[in-house]
């Protein structure tokens, strides 16, 4: 059974710094996806970025990229020039290709200090 | 479009009441799932659907029925609540785009179950 492990329960960054995320995930197959949700306190989940395993190449959506290692079952994530709007819980998730059950990570919670 | 919707957005029961949580989109999505939400264990998917008339369990389904009649309508009933099901729970869609495609989750609002 796969797993996903997110081992910081909470964060803190100052405004303006660089932030990263820890992921590991637990599967013995080689086709999956992996995803970076954000919990806003309105409770709206909202997708912050998307990892195919087959590619190599690190996802970026603006300021938030990834660092995808695929030995070492690794996906972090990496918020540059933190904003207060970016305070929230950040869930980890992977599913596997061809299957639609998503498994999550217990969440981490990211508090942005002005 | 109206994406994906919930109702209610809180409910209180007694133990044993039942009720039934209702999620709709409107995205002719395929997919359709229910998730729970307790404090520390992050989402648990409790039933899904990859089209009308097909439902399968997930993680935790004991406790809760599902069906698909419709490709808009995903209910979410409990039969007997107990207060192990306070929780927040969350219907998501999803398009398919064909294997090994990836295909992004749209969540609902959520609803927030209290079980006295």
């Amino acid at each position: 059974a796969q797993t996903v492990t997110q081992s910081q329960p909470e964060m803190s960054v100052q405004e303006a710094e660089t932030v990263t995320l820890s992921c590991t995930y637990d599967t013995s197959e080689s086709d999956y996806y992996l995803f970076w949700y954000k919990q806003p306190p309105s409770r709206q989940m909202i997708l912050v970025i998307r990892q195919e395993a087959y590619k190599q190449q690190n996802a970026t959506e603006n300021r938030f990229s990834v660092n995808f290692q695929k030995a070492a079952k690794s996906f972090s994530l990496k918020i540059s020039d933190s904003q207060l709007g970016d305070a929230a819980m950040y869930f980890c998730a992977y599913r596997t290709s061809g299957t639609y059950k998503y498994i999550f990570g217990t969440g981490t919670r990211l508090k942005v200090l002005a | 479009n109206a994406g994906v919707t919930q109702t209610p957005k809180f409910q209180v029961l007694k133990t044993g009441q039942s009720m039934t949580l209702q999620c709709a989109q409107d995205m002719n999505h395929e997919y359709m799932s229910w998730y729970r939400q307790d404090p520390g264990m992050g989402l648990r998917l409790i039933h899904y659907s990859v089209g009308a008339g097909i439902t399968d369990q997930g993680e935790v389904p004991n406790g809760y029925n599902v069906s698909r009649s419709t490709t808009e309508d995903f209910p979410l009933r409990l039969l007997s609540a107990a207060p192990s099901q306070t929780s927040v729970y969350f219907c998501a869609s999803s398009y398919s785009i064909g294997t090994g495609g990836v295909n992004e989750q749209y969540f609902g609002p959520g609803t927030r179950l209290t079980v006295t």
